[in-house]
C-alpha cells in the first residue's frame, strides 16, 4: 500500500510567491494534518481535518496561510504571498478511524526554501 | 505554551549502552503518550506508545515507563545500535481527538 504521498518534494520559490503543497492521504483514512518543521519551533501541528471539514486550525501561523480538503483523497496548503521564515519541511499526515491506537502515519515533507 | 516538554536535546550514546529520553506533560487530559522515530530527509513515524492505565511498556529494545502521578514518562533504548541514530519525538493527545501535541525532540546519536 502507498503512504501519504506529498508533492513537490522541494520547493525554491522567492519572497511574494504563491506556493501550494499537496497531499494524499492513506486511503480509508478520515484524519488528515499538515505540520511545519524548522530546526527553532520543532514540529507544529498547521491544522487538521476530519472528514473534510477542518477542526483545528489554531496553529495556521497567518492569514497568508490556507489550507483545504476538498475531498477525502486530497488537500493543499497554500501560502500566499511566500516569505523568507516559512522556509520549513512541511508534512501531511493521516489516520484511520480506529481510536484506539490513535496512530499518524507521516508523508515524506516538502521542503519548503523561500529566498 | 509548550505542553510536552522533552531532554535532553541531544544524546550521544556508545553502542550497546542505553539511551533514555525524558518528557513531562501539564495536561491532564492526556491519555495517549506516543513516541515518533524520524530518520534524516524522512516523516515521522511511531515507534511505541502507551496509555496511562500502565507504567510500562516494552516492545524489543524500546520501553516506555509512565508516572502518572509525576506526569512524565520516558523513552529507553536498550542495546542502542547505530541503526537507532534518529531524533525521537515523545508526543500526547487526548481521548476524543487525534491532534498530538508533540514534545522538541532529541537527536540520538549512537556511536559504533
Amino acid at each position: 500500500d502507498a503512504g501519504v504521498i506529498q508533492s513537490p518534494r522541494h520547493e525554491v520559490t522567492e519572497m511574494g510567491q504563491e506556493v501550494t503543497l499537496r497531499c494524499k492521504p492513506i486511503s480509508g483514512h478520515d484524519y488528515l494534518f499538515w505540520y511545519r518543521q524548522t530546526m527553532m519551533r520543532g514540529l507544529e501541528l498547521l491544522i487538521y481535518f476530519n472528514n473534510n471539514v477542518p477542526i483545528d486550525d489554531s496553529g495556521m501561523p497567518e492569514d497568508r496561510f490556507s489550507a483545504k480538503m476538498p475531498n477525502a483523497s486530497f488537500s493543499t496548503l497554500k501560502i500566499q504571498p511566500s516569505e523568507p521564515r516559512d522556509s520549513a519541511v512541511y508534512f501531511c499526515a493521516s489516520s484511520p478511524p480506529d481510536r484506539v491506537h490513535n496512530e499518524q502515519f507521516f508523508g515524506p515533507g516538502t521542503r519548503l526554501t523561500v529566498l | 505554551q509548550q505542553q510536552v516538554k522533552q531532554s535532553p536535546k541531544s544524546l550521544i550514546v556508545q553502542k550497546g549502552g542505553i539511551s533514555i529520553i525524558n518528557c513531562a506533560y501539564e495536561n491532564t487530559a492526556f491519555d495517549y503518550f506516543p513516541w515518533y522515530q524520524q530518520f534524516p530527509g524522512k516523516g515521522p513515524a511511531l515507534l511505541i506508545a502507551i496509555r496511562p492505565d500502565v507504567s510500562e511498556k516494552k516492545e524489543g529494545r524500546f520501553t516506555i515507563s509512565f508516572n502518572k502521578s509525576a506526569k512524565q514518562f520516558s523513552l529507553h533504548i536498550m542495546d542502542s545500535q547505530p541503526g537507532d541514530s534518529a531524533t525521537y519525538f515523545c508526543a500526547a493527545s487526548k481521548a476524543a481527538g487525534n491532534k498530538l501535541t508533540f514534545g522538541g525532540g532529541t537527536r540520538v546519536l549512537v556511536k559504533p
